[in-house]
């Protein structure tokens, strides 16, 4: 098992411009996560699904974040436009979500150190 | 709302010591599990330890075990005979109901050789 894929590793971008953060979770996981990690807040829940569908996006910052889920093995996180304070590593994670009510493992993938100047 | 607090920002210890890492945390909740997690200068997130708030024994895992006081909590990693591929951030982190984990800011530690 590959566990859970991140592309790129790192971006170096403009303020302005739009990036696009990708995501294959590992494969028979129906749950998926977006966090992100900065010095100042630490490591926080962006915006996690459940089979596709979005269930809490309450820690998405604004307007200018987006996420999608198209399918099982691919998610996206978007950030137009980019602003420096956005700079941080953005992990993806999934688990297999099989027991309704308790914890099912979230596998981290290796994030993405996203620089924005 | 959940809190998790980490108020050690760096330890250190000697190679082949022992260190604790302190967490404590908030939850108006019964049914939570608390976990520690590494993550070495590559970045990638590691699950070291898990506690299931429900069991009154305190998990272990070979070197690593944890001090789970509910009434107090408090959660605190106990690293045994420390070895240089320890060092690394150690987050305590929450987790109830929902698939929402909740991370301290974490514990920077160096190993000494």
């Amino acid at each position: 098992d590959a566990g859970v894929i991140q592309s790129p590793r790192h971006e170096v971008t403009e303020m302005g411009q739009e990036v696009t953060l990708r995501c294959k979770p590992i494969s028979g996981h129906n749950s998926l996560f977006w966090y992100r990690q900065t010095m100042m807040r630490g490591l926080e829940l962006l915006i996690y699904f459940n089979n596709n569908v979005p269930i809490d996006d309450s820690g998405m910052p604004e307007d200018r974040f987006s996420a999608k889920m198209p399918n099982a093995s691919f998610s996206t996180l978007k950030i137009q436009p980019s602003e420096p304070r956005d700079s941080a590593v953005y992990f993806c994670a999934s688990s297999p979500s099989k027991r309704r009510g308790l914890y099912n493992e979230q596998f981290f993938g290796p994030g993405t150190r996203l620089t924005v100047l | 709302a959940q809190t998790v607090t980490q108020s050690q920002p760096e330890m250190s210890v000697q190679e082949a010591e022992t260190v604790t890492l302190s967490c404590t945390y908030d939850t108006s909740e019964s049914d939570y599990y608390l976990f520690w997690y590494k993550q070495p200068p590559s970045r990638q997130m590691i699950l070291v330890i898990r506690q299931e708030a429900y069991k009154q024994q305190n998990a272990t895992e070979n070197r690593f075990s944890v001090n789970f006081q509910k009434a107090a909590k408090s959660f605190s990693l106990k690293i045994s005979d420390s070895q240089l591929g320890d060092a690394a951030m150690y987050f305590c982190a929450l987790i109830q109901g929902a698939q929402k984990l909740v991370f301290g800011q974490g514990t920077r530690l160096t190993i000494n050789p």
